[in-house]
């Protein structure tokens, strides 16, 4: 049972336009989320996160928005860069729990084309 | 230089032969974490550890075992390894004592099980 779902495996951006990455959830026990950003060979890296007490959160480009009532989560990247090229993981937990509990969602490649 | 570090890198064994996969963060991180990643199903937590002498069950914790004797180490054990533990294994360390609400991921040891 995928409580975190990524629903689109890729996603191709032209360099300088808007990227939006989709995120699911069905668990409604969760009250934070994340996204992790990861390239080839390395770990996943922390972006951005937001706590269930807002609905947006913004980072210089990066921009996750959150809409409870339809357990949904989306992160803006703009403009888009080809360093921006990675697969994207959300994540989210339950408040009891903290970071060391998180559920990832499947990930979503990203290609940022020059 | 702060990191997770993990070790081997690559392993390619055969079925039943015990393996140790060593993690090690030198940020003095109370909690510790092991993933694995495989394609379609995103990252599923293994274990995870609030401290020393303190580990608990994640999502996928069968064929696994691990210890925490120190607060660095964290070594994730395959007593009896089988082709389904062919994966993509990461270590990750966070402390909400540091204020921090992230996980730091280790570079990934890639496993595969003959």
């Amino acid at each position: 049972d995928q409580q975190v779902k990524q629903n689109s495996p890729s996603l191709s951006v032209q360099e300088g336009r808007i990227s939006i990455l989709n995120c699911d959830y069905t668990n409604s026990m969760f009250d934070y989320f994340l996204w992790y950003k990861k390239y080839p060979a390395e770990g996943p890296t922390f972006l951005i996160s937001i706590s269930s007490i807002k609905d947006k959160n913004e980072d210089g480009r990066f921009t996750v928005f959150l809409n409870k009532s339809a357990k949904h989560l989306s992160l803006h990247i703009v403009p888009s860069q080809p360093g921006d090229s990675a697969v994207y993981f959300c994540a989210a937990t339950a408040n009891n729990f903290g970071n060391e509990k998180l559920t990832f969602g499947t990930g979503t490649r990203l290609t940022i084309i020059p | 230089e702060a990191q997770v570090t993990q070790n081997p890198r690559y392993l390619i064994t055969v079925t039943g032969k015990k393996l140790t996969v060593t993690c090690s963060q030198n940020m003095n991180h109370e909690y510790m974490s092991w993933y694995r990643q495989d394609p379609g199903l995103g990252l599923r937590q293994i274990y995870y550890s609030m401290n020393v002498e303190v580990t608990d069950k994640g999502d996928v914790p069968e064929g696994y075992k691990v210890s925490r004797k120190e607060k660095r180490n964290f070594p994730l054990i395959l007593e009896s390894p089988s082709p389904n533990q062919t994966s993509l294994y990461f270590c990750a360390s966070s402390s909400r004592l540091a204020g921090t609400d992230t996980q730091y991921f280790g570079p990934g040891t890639r496993l595969t099980v003959l």
